[in-house]
């Protein structure tokens, strides 16, 4: 049972690239979130699912896209990396909604250069 | 509408010393209240959750909190710090009512000394 899986752990992206950060978890949540976090700021919601096929927008979702085809599977994908993104993505999952335990993945650290 | 405030950014204490890490809420709602703790280069992970019912909730690692309405605050405490405890802890809320999201506070990073 590995939890909340992330890759890659570590990425350079320069101005305008694209990317996905991929999520994947093993414990048949129907929850997915993706958070960044930055120093001082606490998580910000970006992006959170309620199911496969079902995705809506948190806090902070500029700049940013998902899809959930899979129960398992919660990619967020950058388009047109801008230096305000660099930061570190959690995801993380839970089996019910925001009063359940949220588990989460080991981050990915992203630097927009 | 719901916030959070954790009142210190940085807490220091020297092992064995009282830990308090403090929080404060504000919720129209009754609310679901929840602290984790990020170790370096880690996720989260909770330590202990209020929903409802008894006000004093133990956690992992011999952490507990309080939860009081009048006070609006659910802080942390553990009696006797280690030097592993030296992390990140976060204070979250959340409310059981659709649509509501988990707002974490801006986390509180104690460190151990010894």
């Amino acid at each position: 049972n590995a939890g909340v899986t992330q890759t890659p752990k570590f990425r350079i992206l320069k101005i305008g690239q694209s990317m996905t950060l991929q999520c994947t978890q093993d414990m048949n949540h129907n929850y997915m979130y993706w958070y960044r976090q930055d120093p001082g700021m606490g998580l910000k919601l970006i992006y959170y699912s309620v199911g496969a096929g079902i995705t809506d927008k948190g806090e902070v979702p500029n700049g940013y896209n998902v899809s959930r085809s899979t129960t398992e599977d919660f990619p967020l994908r950058l388009e047109l990396a801008a230096p305000s993104q660099t930061s570190v993505y959690f995801c993380a999952s839970s089996p019910q909604g925001y009063t359940d335990t949220q588990y989460f993945g080991p981050g990915t650290r992203l630097t927009v250069l | 509408a719901q916030s959070v405030t954790q009142l210190g950014s940085h807490v220091s204490v020297s092992e064995g010393a009282l830990v308090l890490l403090r929080c404060n809420y504000s919720s129209s709602v009754p609310p679901y209240l929840f602290w984790y703790v990020q170790y370096p280069n880690q996720g989260l992970q909770l330590l202990l959750k209020y929903t409802t019912g008894a006000t004093l909730v133990k956690g992992i690692n011999g952490f507990e909190a309080e939860f009081k309405k009048s006070e609006t605050s659910f802080h942390l405490t553990k009696p006797s710090a280690h030097m592993s405890d030296a992390a990140e802890y976060f204070c979250a809320v959340s409310a059981n009512q659709a649509g509501t999201a988990l707002i974490f506070g801006k986390g509180t990073t104690l460190s151990v000394s010894s």
